[in-house]
């Protein structure tokens, strides 16, 4: 069993919808992450929080938005979509975002985008 | 550009044998690796790390090896168990850095009973 809850685990939506996936830790880790991963590709990076604050955006498109309401949940909203978006979306949380702290990751959800 | 490369998609190995992955990085600001093993279905799960300071580190029937003239690490399963079939990824940073973690494609390890 996962320490790092993701819900969803599947998410079917249209290009006009808004929908968004949460993520739950509760390990007392102080940054949190969003990953994609592409069928066949290595997880990439999309954005980074350390205690609550947005410390790393790679660069990705407005139609994702993060949102870190407190140290244990992290959603992304999604809005406007594309077909191109769809992939399995981690999220994962560590005990810092520095130094040698080993990200935890949850099971991911898997977005299509029709 | 890919900085951490597994050339490798797929290993073979008998049960109660030796598994070998590999895994190489270019960007020689990287000092902390990990592995990450991952099932279909799952996140990827952490299994072992290292850092730049070490050239080994065991972990029960884990061992990474970190070559840092050559660029490169190693994963030793011994012995290997069927439980061990999995699409195995190094990872690396610089943990001087923001924990940003950049993949390698991923190596299918499939242990044969």
């Amino acid at each position: 069993d996962t320490e790092v809850t993701q819900t969803p685990k599947h998410l079917v939506m249209g290009m006009t919808n808004k929908k968004s996936l949460k993520c739950e830790q509760h390990m007392g880790h102080r940054a949190m992450y969003w990953y994609k991963q592409k069928a066949k590709k290595p997880p990439e990076l999309m954005f980074v929080y350390s205690y609550e604050k947005l410390s790393i955006n790679e660069s990705v498109p407005s139609r994702f938005s993060p949102e870190c309401p407190n140290s244990s949940l992290l959603n992304l909203h999604l809005h406007a979509l594309q077909p191109e978006d769809s992939a399995l979306y981690l999220c994962a949380s560590s005990h810092r975002d520095r130094g040698i702290s080993p990200l935890h990751f949850g099971n991911g959800t898997r977005l299509t985008v029709t | 550009d890919q900085q951490v490369k597994q050339n490798s998609p797929s290993l073979s190995v008998q049960e109660g044998r030796i598994s070998i992955l590999n895994c190489d990085y270019t960007n020689s600001m990287f000092d902390y690796f990990l592995w990450y093993k991952k099932y279909p279905a799952e996140g990827p799960t952490f299994l072992i790390s290292i850092s730049s300071i070490k050239d080994k580190n065991e972990d029960g029937r884990f061992t990474v090896f970190l070559n840092k003239s050559a660029k490169h690490l190693s994963l030793h399963i011994v012995p290997s168990q069927p439980g061990d079939s999995a699409v195995y990824f190094c990872a690396a940073s610089a943990k001087t850095g923001a924990n940003n973690l950049f993949f390698g494609t991923g190596t299918r390890l499939t242990v044969i009973p």
